[in-house]
């Protein structure tokens, strides 16, 4: 079965970098994009961005352009979130989440979430 | 950027009643070449990640309840949950995957 397993909570300073990994298993790796997505505390989804496992290539929503970086290691099929110039209104929880049908369709399965908090 | 938006921001619905929530985009979501709307619905239960409900609009994914029903195109869609029951209550998101994509800003269901 398809599992999406996240890295654990982070705590960082304001300005600083975080990087979230996502390791996928049950499913061939380079076959479906990953997205991800990101929730505030008692706010709504925000897509962030989502990679091609197969050859790298990334797309980022505008307001991410410059902060964030998604990466993969197809040897351990991980896929990584890289948020930099950390802000208060960064903490949020970070989902990962695999695109169903291949490239360009709905999220159909997530990871548990990583918990980032940016305080001084 | 498609801009969705849903209403009412929230709801409380009696036991076995009818909850509808209304997502509309800012522009089309209809693809042409296949007719097929780009707009999924999910769920949400506090502290777990979203769950897909429907996707091309009105297709129920695999093992969701009969009583959740996707409908609507082009600009205007609507999730029905025919006779709420008490594990419905939840946040409920429409994601449109036309093009970047971009979600509703949720609706919470609760029970009256």
């Amino acid at each position: 079965q398809v599992q999406l397993v996240q890295s654990g909570a982070e705590v960082k300073k304001p300005g600083a970098s975080v990087k979230v990994s996502c390791k996928a298993s049950g499913y061939t790796f380079t076959s479906y994009y990953m997205h991800w997505v990101r929730q505030a505390p008692g706010q709504g989804l925000e897509w962030m961005g989502v990679i091609n496992p197969s050859g790298g290539s990334t797309s980022y929503a505008q307001k991410f352009q410059g902060r964030v970086t998604l990466t993969r290691d197809t040897s351990t099929s991980t896929v990584y979130m890289e948020l930099s110039s950390l802000r208060s209104e960064d903490t949020a929880v970070y989902y990962c989440a695999r695109d169903f049908v291949g490239s360009s369709s709905w999220c159909g399965y997530w990871g548990q979430g990583t918990l980032v908090t940016v305080s001084s | 950027d498609i801009v969705m938006t849903q209403s009412p921001d929230s709801l409380a619905v009696s036991l076995g009643e009818r909850a509808t929530i209304n997502c509309k985009s800012s522009q089309s979501v209809l693809y042409s070449s296949n007719n097929k709307n780009f707009l999924a619905w999910y769920q949400q239960k506090p502290g777990q990640p979203p769950k897909v409900l429907i996707y091309w609009a009105s297709t129920r994914e695999s093992g969701v309840p009969d009583r959740f029903s996707g409908s609507g195109s082009g600009t205007d869609f609507t999730l029905t949950i025919s006779s709420l029951q008490a594990e419905d209550v939840a946040v409920y998101y429409c994601q449109q995957y036309y093009s970047t994509p971009t979600f509703g800003g949720g609706t919470k269901v609760e029970i009256k």
